[in-house]
């Protein structure tokens, strides 16, 4: 079965710091892979989306995501951090048919002043 | 452009009682997907709905029901309420077999006393 992991719970970051989120998966066939970002009390806003092609890609808000086959990550970067990204952050997995889509637990990113 | 739209945003249910949550996809998406997201937790998935059935169910117990009408929108029912059923629900619409990710609602929050 299908899973994802984000090792860190939380991660506490300066404005203006570069940020990384960590996300493994495990999946028997190709994935498709998302990040998604929820602000507390909200839905989850999509931030970016990889399916095939060009390992590394670019999203909304100055994100970007590499995919590493061989690592079975797909991590999430942003060079700079606004204070206005602290919420949690969902990894997900799932597969060409938008089935068996299945999140990881997230990562809560809290950004200092 | 609507996006998904949940209603209602509040909700506090006795235990015992039956409760219905309602979903309107996205213009365009034909398929529903409702995930139960417990206080500090990554979304679960329920099921998901497409042409009206349930085409893919989690492992959540027959108290969860649902139901999808012509024009796409749904509801998710749940009888006989919990403690344990106090979370955020969310909706995710997507265009079937498109595999592009779903887009989310901003949930209803229910609370069972």
């Amino acid at each position: 079965a299908q899973s994802v992991t984000q090792p860190d719970i939380h991660i506490t970051v300066s404005e203006g710091a570069s940020l990384e989120l960590r996300c493994n998966y495990s999946y028997g066939a190709t994935p498709y892979l998302f990040w998604y970002v929820q602000s507390p009390g909200q839905g989850l806003q999509l931030l970016l989306k990889y399916f095939s092609g060009d390992t590394l890609v670019q999203g909304i808000k100055g994100f970007e995501a590499e995919f590493k086959r061989s690592q079975s990550s797909f991590n999430l970067r942003k060079p700079s951090v606004h204070w206005s990204d602290a919420a949690e952050y969902f990894c997900a997995v799932g597969d060409n048919y938008g089935q068996n889509f299945v999140f990881g637990p997230g990562t809560r990113l809290s950004v200092l002043p | 452009d609507a996006g998904v739209t949940q209603s209602p945003t509040h909700l506090i249910k006795t235990r015992g009682q039956q409760v219905t949550l309602r979903c309107s996809p996205k213009s365009g998406h034909d398929t529903v997907s409702w995930y139960q997201q417990a206080l500090g937790q990554g979304p679960q998935f329920i099921f998901q709905y497409y042409e009206e059935e349930e085409r893919q169910r989690g492992n959540f117990p027959d108290r969860f029901s649902g139901h999808q009408f012509p024009n796409y929108s749904s509801e998710l029912n749940v009888n006989a309420l919990l403690l344990g059923d106090s979370a955020l629900y969310l909706c995710a619409s997507s265009l079937a077999s498109s595999g592009h990710g779903y887009t989310f609602g901003s949930g209803t929050r229910l609370t069972v006393v």
